[in-house]
């Protein structure tokens, strides 16, 4: 059960995009479509953004949007606003009931 | 609306227990898998365990295995988590969170309840 590798910090600009990504194994990332991914501001709850990959529930902006190539998986924030600068968190099933986070990424808009 | 509302955390010395409480309201509980998921300060989010709808099933993470009991009571919508032999290293928000229905993905998180082990 090791956790899903996720660079420490992204940034940009309003207006631009940036790339998360969230690097597991066959086991995990690659073997299941059970990937999502959490938004999570400072003392608040997570708040689910995208699920099995790439997924959006409702009420979550299509500017977020996620994808999956074998073991790695990615979020997209295209124009990014103020309020999207937040930590990051990616979730892969794991099989057997078993589920994995990511590292978490920390985005800061400029 | 969703609700998960956690209680019963606080400060507890290293090797005794804490029982965590979670009231679930605005949806069918009986429907749905329970995670609790933590954060230790400053930390990561990690998982911790999951248990079936119907109580049939339950899984835990590596670091609580043997230490810590999932349960729920359909009846009344709450969930519980017994943590026995408590270390420094479980000081943690503890969340109580929703699994999805037919699908793996925590949709719902109640605020969090902090736990510290301490002498």
């Amino acid at each position: 059960q090791s956790a899903l590798t996720q660079p420490p910090s992204a940034s940009g600009s309003p207006g631009q995009s940036v790339t998360i990504s969230c690097t597991g194994t066959s086991s995990d990332v690659g073997g299941y479509k059970y990937v999502s991914w959490y938004q999570q501001h400072p003392g608040k709850a997570p708040k689910l953004m995208i699920y099995e990959v790439n997924k959006r529930p409702s009420g979550v902006p299509d500017r977020f949007s996620g994808s999956k190539s074998g073991n790695t998986a990615s979020l997209t924030v295209s124009g990014l606003q103020a309020e999207d600068e937040a930590d990051y968190y990616c979730s892969s099933y794991a099989g057997s009931n078993i589920h994995v986070f990511g590292t978490g990424t920390k985005v800061t808009v400029l | 609306q969703v609700q998960l509302v956690e209680s019963g955390g606080g400060v507890v010395q290293p090797g005794k227990s804490l029982r965590l409480s979670c009231a679930a309201s605005g949806f069918t509980f009986s429907n749905y898998g329970m995670h609790w998921v933590r954060q230790a300060p400053g930390k990561g989010l990690e998982w911790v365990a999951v248990i079936w709808f119907d109580g049939s099933n339950k899984q835990y993470g590596d670091p609580v295995k043997g230490r810590i009991t999932i349960s729920r009571d359909n009846s009344r919508s709450t969930l519980d988590l017994q943590m026995n032999s408590l270390r420094a290293e479980d000081t943690a928000v503890y969340y109580c969170v929703r699994g999805g229905a037919g699908t793996n993905v925590f949709d719902y998180w109640g605020q969090g309840i902090l736990v510290t082990v301490s002498s």
